[in-house]
C-alpha cells in the first residue's frame, strides 16, 4: 500500500528551537509538496519539488524556513528559529501527475 | 489573495438527504478542479475531480458541477452517510500544472 510517510507526527517545541520535519514520498513520484494548513488559510503551498529541483517555494517565509530534497526518497523541512505563529499541521504530498497523495500530517506545537 | 473560496465553514445535513458543498474562484487560468475529503488526523484524500471542458462528473454517491462563466463548482453528496462528516476542501489547477491552490475547507456534518 503506497503513501507518504511523515515524521514527527507530533512535535512540541519551545519558541527559537530548530524544528525539521522529514518526508517520504510514495516511490516512483516525481514531484513533492509541502503544504500548511491553519484555520484561516486553509491549505497554503510552502514549497514543491519537481525531480528533486526546487520550483516553487515562494509561499514559504525565507527567512526562517527551508526545504530540501537530499535524495529522490527524502524531503525535509526547516524551521529555525521556530515561533508560536509556526504551530499548525505542516503535510507531505507527492504526485505523478494531477492528483497529489498527501501524507497524515506533522502536527507542531510552538510554545 | 484567496483564489480558491468556500464560504461555508461548515455545513449540517440529514442522513439520506443531499449535501451541496460550493466554492468560488477568481483565477480564470485555473481549468482543472478537485475535491479532497479530510478526516481528523489524516492527510487529505482525492474524492473527484473535473477539468473545464466538462462541466459535470459523478462518481457513485458524489457528483461535481462546475459553471465555468460563474467561477463557481459544487459537490453533491446524496445520500449522504455518516461516514460523510469531515472537512472538504476544494482545489483549482492549471492542467498539467501539479501545482493545486486549495480552499479554506467546509466541514460537513451529517446528523444521523
Amino acid at each position: 500500500d503506497a503513501r507518504v510517510t511523515q515524521t514527527p507526527r507530533h512535535k512540541v517545541t519551545e519558541m527559537g528551537q530548530e524544528v525539521t520535519m522529514r518526508c517520504q514520498p510514495i516511490l516512483g513520484h516525481n514531484t513533492v509538496f509541502w503544504y500548511r494548513q491553519t484555520m484561516m488559510q486553509g491549505l497554503e503551498l510552502l514549497a514543491y519539488f519537481r525531480n528533486r529541483a526546487p520550483l516553487d517555494d515562494s509561499g514559504m517565509p525565507k527567512d526562517r524556513f527551508s526545504a530540501e530534497m537530499p535524495d529522490a526518497t527524502l524531503a525535509t523541512l526547516k524551521i529555525q528559529p521556530s515561533e508560536p505563529r509556526d504551530s499548525a499541521v505542516y503535510f507531505c504530498a507527492s504526485s505523478a501527475g494531477n492528483t497529489i497523495y498527501f501524507g497524515e500530517g506533522s502536527w507542531l506545537t510552538v510554545v | 489573495d484567496q483564489q480558491v473560496k468556500q464560504n461555508s465553514p461548515s455545513l449540517s445535513v440529514q442522513e439520506g438527504r443531499i449535501s451541496i458543498l460550493n466554492c468560488d474562484y477568481t483565477n480564470s487560468m485555473f481549468d482543472y478542479f478537485l475535491w479532497y475529503k479530510k478526516y481528523p488526523a489524516e492527510g487529505p484524500t482525492f474524492l473527484i475531480s473535473i477539468s473545464s471542458i466538462k462541466d459535470k462528473n459523478e462518481d457513485g454517491r458524489f457528483t461535481v458541477f462546475l459553471n465555468k462563466s460563474a467561477k463557481h463548482l459544487s459537490l453533491h453528496i446524496v445520500p449522504s452517510q455518516p461516514g460523510d462528516s469531515a472537512v472538504y476542501f476544494c482545489a483549482a489547477a492549471q492542467f498539467g500544472n501539479e501545482k493545486l491552490t486549495f480552499g479554506t475547507g467546509t466541514r460537513l456534518t451529517i446528523i444521523p
